[in-house]
């Protein structure tokens, strides 16, 4: 089974400056055959469901703002919020779905204002 | 636009049953699989599993295989699950999702609102 560990569990950070957060895979979620990670990451907002914000460990979603940028590879990922805005203030949560047999989440990192 | 509007929240006692259901919109319903995910209140995300809205076919994870049945009604595109002998530890929201539709399933990009699920005596 996968195993999902995020890093940190709480950030806060000033408004403006720079967030990140880190996503790390038990098993690698590199499939070799396509060079592509199976990672994605979501944001929530309390009463929300998640918003899906990067899929393939970096390709950004469609409307998402460019200052939240994924990287990483194998086993280890990152997001980064570049320039941290009061409507960022969310959980987000790290996913592999290398399978739809074993899919699994983090627990999630809990950003806020400083 | 790709819409899925869930039923509203329950409150049952232990040893209960209940169904939630996932209305689909903006799209061929019979052309894209239906997942199940689950959050307990202040918890992280759990994966359920999914029906096939084609075939009917489900996959369900693991602890999610003795109580809990995905089912469909394709004149309406709506997909359903039900949960039954209900204990305390079933609180929480469930929510269905939709993948993005390509080769690759498990990438969640629409999702309904999510249905609270309360088990109290």
């Amino acid at each position: 089974d996968f195993v999902m560990t995020q890093s940190p569990d709480s950030l806060a950070v000033s408004l403006g400056e720079r967030a990140a957060m880190n996503c790390k895979s038990s098993q690698t979620v590199l499939y070799h055959a396509n060079n592509k990670n199976y990672l994605a990451w979501y944001q929530q907002k309390p009463g929300q469901p998640p918003k899906l914000l990067i899929s393939w460990a970096s390709t950004r979603e469609s409307g998402v703002p460019d200052r939240f940028s994924g990287s990483g590879s194998g086993t280890d990922f990152t997001l980064t919020i570049s320039s941290l805005q009061a409507e960022d203030v969310a959980v987000y949560y790290c996913q592999q779905y290398f399978t739809t047999s074993s899919v699994t989440f983090g627990g999630g990192t809990r950003v806020e204002i400083k | 636009q790709v819409r899925l509007v869930q039923s509203g929240s329950e409150l049952e006692e232990p040893g209960a049953s209940v169904t939630v259901s996932c209305k689909a919109s903006g799209y061929t319903f019979t052309d894209h699989a239906v997942y199940w995910l689950r959050q307990a209140p202040g918890q992280g995300l759990e994966y359920m599993g999914w029906i096939n809205t084609n075939t009917g076919g489900t996959f369900y994870a693991q602890g999610f295989r003795r109580r809990f049945v995905f089912s469909l009604d394709t004149s309406v595109s709506t997909a359903y699950l039900q949960i039954s002998d209900l204990s305390v530890e079933d609180s929480a929201v469930y929510y269905c999702a939709r993948d993005s539709g390509g080769i690759v399933g498990g990438i969640f990009v629409y999702w309904g609102q999510g249905t609270l699920v309360t088990v109290s005596a």
